[in-house]
């Protein structure tokens, strides 16, 4: 199955600590995107990358650090920087940059103890 | 800096009733634009993607429509079903780079 998988599905992160959200997928896409959904509110682009080795902050990066070391796998560093990191996040991947559909993960909702 | 308005935030409509969502953009000048279905707690499925030299695209009961020129777009659901129940969100591609931008979301409940 063809797909992109985000893990864990839920994870609590406690004060000063840095935690890693997992994305990987097996569509051969080149782009990967991380967004932030807010309740009732939009998705909010945090971190994108077109090219291994390569990415680009978004509209929110601040407290947030990725990695592109393969094409497969964009992980996202919530560091403790962050300051309000409650929030669903959202990997999606395209095939090329400006290209045709985004494909969505299933998402990582991240609360605070 | 462009953005994205989706109306109405909610809807709820009896079973077998046709609809249209709404979204309007600021900026005409977009790549393409798509819409989308969140289930509550899960990711985005993909319903429809308009390249910006398309009026129209069709996916069984759901036909998406763009009037780029005046920055709107329009989501027809024909005889809804309480499965179509969910949030449905409208973004704009605006250039190569392949961000999107999305609006806040329409939450539909179709009752039985």
């Amino acid at each position: 199955d063809g797909g992109i998988t985000q893990s864990p599905k839920y994870l609590f992160r406690k004060e000063g600590q840095n935690v890693t959200l997992s994305c990987e997928q097996n569509l051969n896409h080149d782009a990967m995107y991380w967004y932030r959904q807010d309740p009732g509110q939009g998705l909010r682009l945090i971190y994108y990358s077109h090219i291994v080795n390569d990415f680009q902050k978004g509209d929110i990066a601040e407290g947030y650090s990725v990695s592109r070391e393969k094409k497969e796998s964009f992980p996202l560093t919530v560091t403790s920087a962050q300051k309000n990191p409650t929030a669903f996040y959202l990997c999606a991947s395209m095939k090329g940059q400006g290209e045709g559909t985004q494909y969505f993960g299933p998402g990582t909702r991240l609360l605070v103890l | 800096k462009q953005e994205v308005t989706q109306i109405p935030a909610a809807l709820s409509v009896p079973e077998g009733e046709n609809l249209v969502l709404n979204c309007s953009f600021t900026d005409s000048a977009i790549y393409n634009l798509q819409w989308f279905r969140q289930d509550p707690g899960k990711g985005l499925t993909s319903l429809l993607l308009i390249q910006s030299s398309q009026r129209e695209q069709t996916s069984g009961r759901l036909n998406a429509s763009l009037d780029k020129s005046s920055g709107r777009s329009t989501l027809y659901i024909a005889a809804s079903q309480p499965g179509d129940s969910a949030t449905y969100l409208c973004a704009v591609n605006e250039g190569s780079q392949g961000n999107l931008i999305f609006g806040k979301g329409t939450k539909l409940s179709v009752k039985p």
